[in-house]
């Protein structure tokens, strides 16, 4: 059990760059979740997929953010246009569907919009 | 729309005191709760899931109980250490909202040597 894997752990980017992270769940993990936390703050819900289908995304997901699990396996998030309001860290976490669903954690990524 | 408080904001005591960390919920239709650990910039370590159905789950010095009809729960530490340190969220699963967990703001709690 290697854990959850995110790459990179910090991204410095301007504003208006388009950035991509990268998410790797626990090998049999069949749900991979993107949450965004601010300093301070809880996480917050952004999607989820079970295996490579998006069920869910909240309403913070706007047109500038994108996610994909190809073959359910790794996934992307993806913004576009970054602003100074995306600088945030951005966790994965990744589940095996079961009764008692406990989420594993990555170390996430840290974003800074300068 | 579910919210999640958690007090105290901060808590600071010396080493081998016991404590309680408290989580509130607005709406009690929930599937579980957990309680997480996170300690400076990283991730979240899941400690205690509790199912609605359950009353309190154990953990070695933990102990997370859940009172579904009042909306909380309560994350018990006995015999504090300075390895303790970090921040503790807890997180509801609404029974209608799918697979989301909806997160407190958290409780940093610091173990004086």
């Amino acid at each position: 059990d290697t854990g959850v894997s995110q790459d990179p752990r910090h991204k410095i980017t301007k504003r208006g760059q388009n950035v991509t992270f990268r998410c790797d769940p626990i090998s049999e993990h069949n749900r991979l979740y993107w949450y965004r936390q601010t300093l301070g703050q809880g996480p917050e819900f952004l999607t989820y997929f079970q295996n490579e289908a998006q069920l869910e995304k909240s309403r913070l997901l706007s047109d500038r953010f994108s996610a994909e699990r190809p073959k359910g396996s790794f996934s992307t998030l993806e913004i576009q246009r970054t602003e100074q309001g995306d600088s945030a860290m951005y966790l994965c976490a990744s589940s095996l569907i079961r009764k008692n669903e406990k989420l594993f954690f990555g170390s996430g990524t840290q974003l800074s919009v300068l | 729309k579910q919210e999640v408080t958690q007090i105290p904001a901060a808590l600071s005591v010396p080493e081998g005191e016991n404590l309680v960390l408290n989580c509130s919920f607005t709406d009690s239709a929930i599937y579980n709760l957990q309680w997480f650990r996170q300690d400076p910039g990283k991730g979240l370590t899941s400690l205690l899931l509790i199912q609605s159905s359950q009353r309190e789950q154990t953990s070695g010095r933990l102990n997370a109980s859940l009172d579904k009809s009042s909306g909380r729960s309560t994350l018990y530490i006995a015999a504090s250490q300075p390895g303790d340190s970090a921040t503790y969220l807890c997180a509801v699963r609404r029974e209608t909202s799918g697979s989301r967990l909806t997160f407190g703001e958290g409780t940093q709690l610091t173990v004086n040597p």
